[in-house]
């Protein structure tokens, strides 16, 4: 079982920052939270992601709660094709283990 | 293109027939996953290889599926005696033996059993 909640469903107008939330409580030191989205008919595609500090790329920014039981992806200037469902997973790194994927939140952005 | 690649990308075929799906992953990557994804819901972990050892399987790959990564590059899922509970979209994904332990995936072969 997917060890992370998300909203089913959030809506952002185009141009504004979209903030998507999870929480993962039960979350362990040595797990780290991964962000992935996935557009219609694709495969999911890598976010981002970060063990306690926040983190920034060119496609997002992560923040993580100093007691790391939940996380905010932001994408700063949402686009029409941010469309997508996008997953928030917790996982130990570099251990084998498989991405365990609950269903998402489904994120429209609206013109 | 050098990303994770999946044949064919669609599949229709009549239940009790057997499909193949192959997957040639990264060049480099070492890692090899597959996932079944049904409509609405999230993937689903099946079974995960580094190099050519099977390493993990989930209870979700049944007597009916196997899967194979002969040489440690590219890698088979075969469904045998298929069954309309086996229509899905099946994804594959590489990933480096690294630090960041991040997934590249597929474009998914999405099976239609009649």
């Amino acid at each position: 079982d997917a060890k992370t909640t998300q909203p089913t469903s959030m809506d952002c107008a185009e141009g504004r920052a979209a903030n998507l939330p999870c929480n993962h409580s039960t979350i362990s030191g040595n797990e780290y939270v991964y962000w992935y989205r996935q557009i219609h008919s694709q495969g999911p595609q890598y976010i981002i992601h970060g063990l306690k500090n926040n983190e920034t790329n060119e496609m997002a920014s992560l923040i993580i709660t100093e007691d790391r039981k939940s996380s905010t992806l932001i994408l700063p200037h949402a686009t029409l094709r941010d469309t997508a469902v996008y997953y928030c997973i917790v996982r130990v790194v570099n251990y084998g283990q498989n991405f365990v994927f609950g269903p998402g939140t489904r994120l429209s952005v609206l013109p | 293109d050098t990303g994770v690649s999946q044949d064919p990308r669609h599949k229709i075929t009549k239940r009790g027939q057997n499909v193949t799906f192959r997957c040639d992953p990264i060049s480099e990557h070492n890692r090899l996953y597959w996932y079944r994804q049904t409509l609405g819901q999230g993937p689903e972990f099946l079974t995960y290889f580094q190099n050519e050892a099977q390493l993990e399987k989930s209870r979700l790959l049944s007597d009916r599926f196997s899967a194979e990564r002969p040489k440690g590059s590219f890698s088979t899922l075969e469904i045998q005696r298929t069954e309309q509970g086996d229509s899905a979209m099946y994804l594959c994904a590489s990933s480096l033996e690294a630090y960041t332990g991040e997934l590249f995936f597929g474009e998914g072969s999405r099976l239609t059993v009649l």
